[in-house]
């Protein structure tokens, strides 16, 4: 079975720039996470998705981020305008089902912001 | 407001010691205590826990929970150079959701 994709692996942007991320889940699964690890922390979930459907954003900044899962397949992660403090690895994972802990990231971005 | 903290935050040990990883957490809607094991990048799963005081083992790994005292434990034995990385507790709450502690930094040296 494929894994998670993501990409791209690294981006490097300016403060009050924009970016986005890609995620591609494993097939068939239907709940998609976006978490955020600042270095020397652990994973923070910032919005979870069931199919095409918001589970949960309740961490998610959304003066400017944003994110979307139109098909209930891929996902996109924005973040408009970048701030210094976004700096951080941006991590997707899958699960089969809401409730699935056990579940697979991929090998995340890690976005630098100067 | 759900956390989940790990201690210690690093640990310096020689191979072949056994090391034992703390996490303590307080999670809305708990359902079960994770640990994951991150080199790199991607968080790599090692185990799931649901139910108080079942030893649950992977080679010479192992982990146990606590649900009365809020509390599990890695344990490592016989450690390698390969075993140097950061491990993460995390609870899961109702939806699938992880609350994650900041990890403990582990280095194993030859």
């Amino acid at each position: 079975e494929a894994g998670v994709a993501q990409s791209p692996r690294y981006k490097i942007i300016e403060k009050r720039q924009s970016v986005a991320f890609w995620c591609n889940p494993i097939s068939g699964h239907a709940t998609l996470y976006w978490y955020q690890q600042i270095l020397g922390q652990g994973p923070k979930l910032l919005i979870q998705f069931q199919n095409n459907g918001v589970v949960d954003d309740s961490q998610l900044p959304k003066d400017r981020f944003s994110a979307e899962r139109l098909k209930g397949v891929d996902s996109t992660l924005k973040i408009q305008p970048a701030k210094l403090e976004d700096s951080a690895v941006y991590l997707c994972a899958s699960s089969s089902w809401t409730g699935a802990y056990g579940y697979t990231f991929g090998s995340g971005t890690r976005l630098t912001v100067v | 407001e759900d956390k989940v903290v790990q201690s210690p935050l690093s640990l310096v040990v020689h191979e072949g010691d056994t090391v034992t990883l703390n996490c303590s957490y307080e999670v809305t809607n708990f359902r079960s205590l994770l640990w994951y094991k991150q080199e790199k990048k991607a968080p790599t799963f090692l185990f799931m826990l649901t139910s108080s005081g079942i030893e649950k083992k992977s080679g010479r790994l192992s982990s146990i929970l606590d649900k009365k005292e809020l509390f599990s434990i890695l344990n490592i034995t016989a450690t390698q150079t390969g075993d140097s990385a950061v491990y993460l507790c995390a609870g899961g709450g109702s939806q699938g959701n992880l609350i994650f502690g900041k990890g403990t930094k582990l280095s194993v040296k030859p």
